[in-house]
Parts: C-alpha cells; structure tokens; sequence
C-alpha cells in the first residue's frame, strides 16, 4: 500500500534534547496529521494541520505544513520518558478522504 | 467511554478459519475507516465508509475480506479462510461531518496460526 516518507526511521536521545522528524511526499496534501503509537495500542492524534505554511503547537510539540503542500516537520522539545513511541505522519490527498500514513518514527528517551 | 471501541482487543484463529471484528465509531461520527498494520509498519488503508455507504476500498483488500457498515454505526470487518500473512493490527478510525481529524480505536491484533 501507499505510504509516506518518514525520516529518521529511528532516534535515540537523552531525557531533555530536542527532537525533529519529517515527512515527505510527491504528492500535494490538504491536511497533515500527526499521531503517537504506543506498543499494543491504537495510534493517538498529536496535532492536526489545515493549511501550507501552519504552524501549530501542543504543549512541547510544534508542527509545521510545509508551504509546497508535500511535507511537514514535528518537534518535541525538552524529550521526556513518557515521549518514548512510535511517531506517524499522515496526510490526507486532495480529492480523497483517506488518510495515508508515514512509515513512522520509534523514538527512545534515555534518562 | 466515547472513543472508537474495538472488539475483540486479540484474536489467535487456526489458519483457513473465519473470523470477524467489530468497530463502533463515536457516536455521529459518519465516516469509519479499516487500516491494517504489520509489525514496524504504518497502517495501510483497506476500505472507508460515510454513513452505511462503502466508497472505497484498496487493493490489499482481496475477496477474502469483506467489510460491512449496515445501519451507518458500527462496522464490522470479515475475513475468510484465513491465511498466516492475514496476522496484523487491524485498526478502525472515524471522523466526524465536516471534519479531517481520524480518531483510533485499540485495534485487534490478529494472529494466525
């Protein structure tokens, strides 16, 4: 199936770094959606982008729409051990109203 | 609760067996989406419904899978004679009239063995 780029694959990082993923595609998306999957549980929606150029934050989370419309950018700030998950991007493609997903993200905080 | 809701949360089948599962969305929300995950994979779109009508489904849904959605509230996804490369999280996610935000529910994780 159809999936999206997402880059790192994986992150290692010490309790209160930053942290920076992406998304990319070469497909044009009216809305991007960022999700956190916990082992065992369904995805969980983080913050969700409307239009290229929004930036929106939650709490320590900030995302971007990028202004081509082809990718987007999610970071935490300040990492925690309960950040510690799988990282989804998801876009959903003009003319359709399903959402295709990243390849994810497994981020490990180390106190 | 209010939240997508899943049942069963596991389910281990013997290889060629059926087996069904259930998604009630939240409450009004009109369209509802099957996604498949394997492991280490994003999920991977099977089918989506608005209202009891089913308007898509993906080529990874082959015609041992059938989805049903029949008074536009709960839906429930059917797989037959099951085969080993069918074990996967399946997820459904619904949203809202008029809105883009996909919530999730637990998922079913299907082994098959």
């Amino acid at each position: 199936g159809q999936q999206l780029n997402q880059s790192p694959q994986s992150m290692f990082i010490q309790e209160g770094e930053d942290v920076s993923m992406n998304c990319t595609s070469s497909s044009i998306f009216n809305t991007w959606l960022w999700y956190k999957q916990d082992p065992g549980e369904g995805p969980v929606l983080l913050i969700a982008l409307y239009k290229a150029g929004e930036l929106t934050s939650n709490g320590r989370l900030t995302a971007q729409f990028g202004i081509t419309r082809k990718d987007s950018f999610l970071n935490i700030s300040a990492s925690i051990p309960s950040d510690v998950g799988i990282y989804f991007c998801a876009g959903q493609l003009r003319n359709t109203d399903k959402l295709i997903f990243g390849t994810g993200t497994r981020l490990q905080v180390f106190p | 609760d209010t939240g997508v809701s899943q049942d069963p949360r596991h389910k281990i089948t013997k290889r060629g067996q059926n087996v069904t599962f259930r998604c009630d969305p939240i409450s009004e929300h009109n369209r509802l989406y099957w996604y498949r995950q394997t492991l280490g994979q994003g999920p991977e779109f099977l089918t989506y419904f608005q209202n009891e009508a089913q308007l898509e489904k993906s080529r990874l849904l082959s015609d041992r899978f059938s989805a049903e959605r029949p008074k536009g509230s709960f839906s429930t996804l059917e797989i037959q004679r099951t085969e080993q490369g069918d074990s996967a999280m399946y997820l459904c996610a619904t949203i809202g009239v008029g809105g883009v935000e996909a919530f999730f529910g637990q998922g079913t994780r299907l082994t098959v063995v």
